[in-house]
């Protein structure tokens, strides 16, 4: 099975909420990833998490904050975001370095 | 930032065709993936080729890697309509996390 599940499939929110985007995997994989796709462009990476740590943060603002709370779970937390931010935000997982990784079908997000 | 390009942007043929999509990248890799997005939805996972490795092979998909020349080629052999989608090449540079980057994509579009 190389199923990543995420929950919500679509996301509207004002400028003042808060939210919260999960993924999930049963594969036993222990590097994650979440990312952020426009329209009509190439996912871009915004965090990567190994042995639930993190180990990048491609220098995101702060008003996403990714936790890992166990070795099957990723969130994303989203509080005061911008229109800008409007987006495809995709969540994959590798059983490790060097090795392929598998993408979820993503929460296409619109900030109002 | 995109490690480098595709080409072509766009591919449109007809059913029974062959489509050949190139990869250009500019650093040292361990690896390039080749992922297909239908609609906007998540990637798919079609080929991983290591750095040592020159070509491979997964039924109608044939993927070249040149390190030489820093480039790579996605083949797909006699096309069917349900190919239609956006192909995606990412490269996983060497002393990373697994730190995918991607190309900015070749839109494939196969007509009945």
């Amino acid at each position: 099975d190389t199923e990543v599940t995420q929950t919500p499939k679509h996301l509207v929110m004002g400028m003042t909420n808060k939210k919260s985007l999960k993924c999930e995997q049963h594969m036993g994989h222990r590097a994650m990833y979440w990312y952020k796709q426009k329209a009509k462009k190439p996912p871009e990476l915004m965090f990567v998490y190994s042995y639930e740590k993190l180990s990048i943060n491609e220098s995101v603002p702060s008003r996403f904050s990714p936790e890992c709370p166990n070795s099957s779970l990723l969130n994303l937390h989203l509080h005061a975001l911008q229109p800008e931010d409007s987006a495809l935000y995709l969540c994959a997982s590798a059983g490790g370095f060097q090795e392929t990784q598998y993408f979820g079908p993503g929460t296409r997000l619109l900030v109002l | 930032s995109q490690q480098g390009e595709e080409d072509p942007q766009a591919l449109s043929i007809q059913e029974g065709e062959n489509a050949t999509m190139n990869c250009s990248y500019k650093t040292s890799i361990n690896n390039l993936q080749w992922y297909r997005q239908n609609s906007g939805r998540g990637l798919v996972h079609l080929i991983l080729i290591r750095s040592n490795e020159r070509e491979k092979h997964s039924g109608r998909l044939r993927v070249t890697l040149d390190t030489s020349k820093k480039s790579s080629s996605l083949l797909i052999t006699a096309s069917r309509a349900a190919d239609t989608a956006s192909y995606f090449c990412a490269t996983d540079a060497t002393g990373g996390y697994n730190k995918l980057i991607f190309g900015a994509g070749t839109r494939l579009a196969v007509h009945p």
